[in-house]
């Protein structure tokens, strides 16, 4: 019954890989998120969707690619990963733009060695 | 400066104690702000809301919004070992496309 999920939970990958972290949610919700929370936790967003819809992009590198097949999954493409990019990727919903009640995920823990 | 800034931590507290947790924020024009909490190796929870100035209470939880200072504030009561955890403040950005801007977190520890 889990209402957002990830997947994998772990990830651990050279430098240089392409890797997919993908990201469903149940609830019916339009809107979903990408966001980054670094070793200080720090949590920043990345990407919003609406409706398959790309609406924020957050100065993010191009190496990072959302794709969002259908309202319920957000996928992330990173591609030539870099030790930069070592954090937590969140992904979370929301019944639409509104801001009221994001739901997150349990977050995908990303290690490049 | 930031859109957000939160008092750095952490801090660790006996349970029972009254726990006050503070953020501040740069631009007058933020209507809503919101508390997150996160437990260790989970993803952020709703906790609070609030609109514009004022307190909200829920349980043993308050939020307190001062917008002449532009501080906003989690109050704790009774605080107990299952508040351990992370605190988020955020508010949205403003705009139909909204997008949460949160401060950097505080861990809060309540030893037993």
């Amino acid at each position: 019954d889990t209402a957002v999920s990830q997947t994998p939970k772990y990830l651990v990958t050279q430098m240089g890989n392409d890797k997919s972290i993908k990201c469903e949610q149940n609830l019916g919700h339009d809107t979903m998120y990408w966001y980054k929370q670094d070793s200080k936790k720090f949590l920043k967003i990345m990407f919003s969707y609406n409706n398959k819809e790309l609406i924020i992009n957050e100065t993010v590198p191009n190496r990072f690619s959302p794709k969002s097949p259908d309202k319920a999954h957000l996928n992330l493409h990173i591609n030539s990963l870099e030790l930069g990019d070592s954090a937590v990727y969140f992904c979370a919903s929301s019944q639409d733009l509104r801001f009221e009640t994001q739901y997150f995920g349990p977050g995908t823990r990303l290690l490049v060695l | 400066q930031k859109e957000v800034e939160q008092d750095p931590g952490p801090l660790s507290v006996p349970e029972g104690a009254i726990v006050s947790l503070n953020c501040t924020y740069s631009n007058s024009a933020f209507q809503y702000f919101m508390w997150y909490r996160q437990y260790s190796r989970k993803g952020p929870e709703l906790l609070m809301y609030t609109y514009s100035s004022g307190n909200k209470e829920d349980g043993r939880f308050t939020a307190q919004v001062d917008k002449s200072s532009k501080y906003i504030s989690l109050f704790i009561r009774d605080s107990q070992p299952s508040d351990s955890a992370t605190y988020l403040c955020a508010t949205p950005m403003g705009g139909a496309n909204s997008k949460l801007t949160f401060g950097k977190g505080i861990t809060l520890s309540v030893r037993p």
